[in-house]
């Protein structure tokens, strides 16, 4: 079945360490997106890409850094220069407009 | 700048019982507008979607929407409630040329049996 990936669910991290969650999907969407969602504040885009090789930053990028050498692959660096990473990250992708797909997130947490 | 406002966090109804959630929009353009759900540490799932047309929109798990352009408003509506409708609501705008979805901060629903 198609659909997106996102691993690990769970990830923990320590101070001053860079960690990076995997995206993977094989809708063969062009465009794909990273979400940082905390309690109460519903969805931030942090950054996203509509084709390979280009992305571009969304609303809370700084701390954070993507790729996008695969169209199926849009891997998300949390760098240490983010002073607040713990949330739940959520990756989809989409098609036109016809809805994202998302995927079932990674809750990182410091530690 | 667009938004999406979801006036209530928190919402508690009996089952069975009607449920209405609330969604108010604002932005310049016909929106793409959109209703997600999601269960505690899930991803999010498509309940529907206004594109255009018909403004009485039909979802999945029997949940409907109705887009009112005169209110810049998108309510979610469900005639009978079940147990396992707890979970939280996301409304959300496509903005822009890049589909980028903008989302409220979501209501909470709790079912009493």
């Amino acid at each position: 079945d198609g659909g997106i990936t996102q691993s690990p669910k769970y990830l923990f991290r320590k101070e001053g360490q860079n960690v990076t969650l995997s995206c993977e999907q094989n809708l063969n969407h062009d465009a794909m997106y990273w979400y940082r969602q905390d309690p109460g504040q519903g969805l931030r885009l942090i950054y996203y890409s509509q084709i390979v090789n280009d992305f571009q930053k969304g609303d809370i990028a700084e701390g954070y850094s993507v790729s996008r050498e695969k169209k199926e692959s849009f891997p998300l660096t949390v760098t240490s220069a983010q002073k607040n990473p713990t949330a739940f990250y959520l990756c989809a992708s989409s098609s036109e407009f016809y809805g994202y797909t998302f995927g079932s997130g990674t809750r990182l947490t410091v530690v | 700048a667009q938004s999406v406002t979801q006036p209530d966090i928190h919402i508690t109804v009996s089952e069975g019982a009607s449920l209405e959630l609330r969604c108010n929009y604002s932005y310049g353009a016909t929106p793409y507008l959109f209703w997600y759900v999601q269960s505690p540490g899930q991803g999010l799932q498509l309940l529907l979607k206004y594109f255009s047309g018909d403004t009485l929109v039909q979802g999945i798990k029997g949940f409907e929407a109705e887009f009112k352009r005169s209110q810049s408003s998108f309510n979610l509506r469900k005639p009978s409630v079940h147990w396992s409708d707890a979970a939280e609501y996301f409304c959300a705008v496509v903005t822009g040329t890049a589909s980028k979805l903008t989302f409220g901060t979501g209501t909470r629903l709790q079912v009493t049996l």
